[in-house]
């Protein structure tokens, strides 16, 4: 069965930072792997994704994530952090089949410090 | 920029009452789905639909749900007698053409059962 962890509940960084969100998947086949943001009281929003190709993604508002099928990771990376990226953190995964689900890991708060 | 918009942003009700979820998917969307997202807990598939009818549904989403595309712009959750551990976050999302196509978020109605 498909299943995501996200192994930091909480991360606390200095603004100007640079930002890793770890995020581990079990899945039998290729993945698609997503990272959403949801601020609070708000909706989500997708950062990026994986389907296929180069591992290394780019995102919206600066994010990247690496996909290493070797260790089952698909980590989220930011250089410098800004306050405004306080936020709900999803890693996630879906399915190849039609109309198929996301399964979405539990989530990492991120506070940044100022 | 097309979004999902949901109604109402929030719904207060009484145990054993019916609600109903509305949500308008973006336009050329073919495929939608229903999350759900308990206060501090992980979002969870509830159902995907398709061509007029369901696609997948998860265990939660059992006898009392039901999901409806009434005309060409509404997609419903209908929860026929609301229990308190129905009070939840739930989040409407489409996707264009299903599998691992995007899937678009819309803000989300709180349900409160008292």
């Amino acid at each position: 069965a498909q299943s995501v962890t996200q192994p930091d509940i909480h991360i606390t960084v200095s603004e100007g930072a640079s930002l890793e969100l770890r995020c581990n998947y079990s899945y039998g086949a290729t993945p698609y792997l997503f990272w959403y943001v949801q601020s609070p009281g708000q909706g989500l929003q997708l950062l990026l994704k994986y389907f296929s190709g180069d591992t290394l993604v780019q995102g919206i508002k600066g994010f990247e994530a690496e996909f290493k099928r070797s260790q089952s990771s698909f980590n989220l990376r930011k250089p410098s952090v800004h306050w405004s990226d306080a936020a709900e953190y999803f890693c996630a995964v879906g399915a190849e089949s039609s109309a198929s689900k996301i399964i979405f890991g539990s989530g990492t708060r991120l506070s940044i410090r100022p | 920029e097309p979004e999902v918009t949901q109604t109402p942003s929030h719904q207060v009700t009484q145990m054993g009452q019916e609600v109903i979820l509305r949500c308008v998917p973006i336009s050329n969307h073919l495929y939608f789905y229903w999350y759900r997202q308990i206060l501090g807990q992980k979002v969870e598939f509830l159902v995907s639909f398709y061509n007029n009818e369901i696609s997948e549904k998860s265990e939660i989403f059992d006898d009392q749900f039901s999901v409806e595309r009434p005309d060409g712009s509404n997609f419903t959750l209908k929860i026929r007698s609301t229990k308190l551990e129905d009070s939840a976050m739930y989040f409407c999302a489409s996707s264009g053409s299903g599998g691992a196509d995007t899937q678009y978020f819309g803000p989300g109605t709180r349900l409160t059962v008292l």
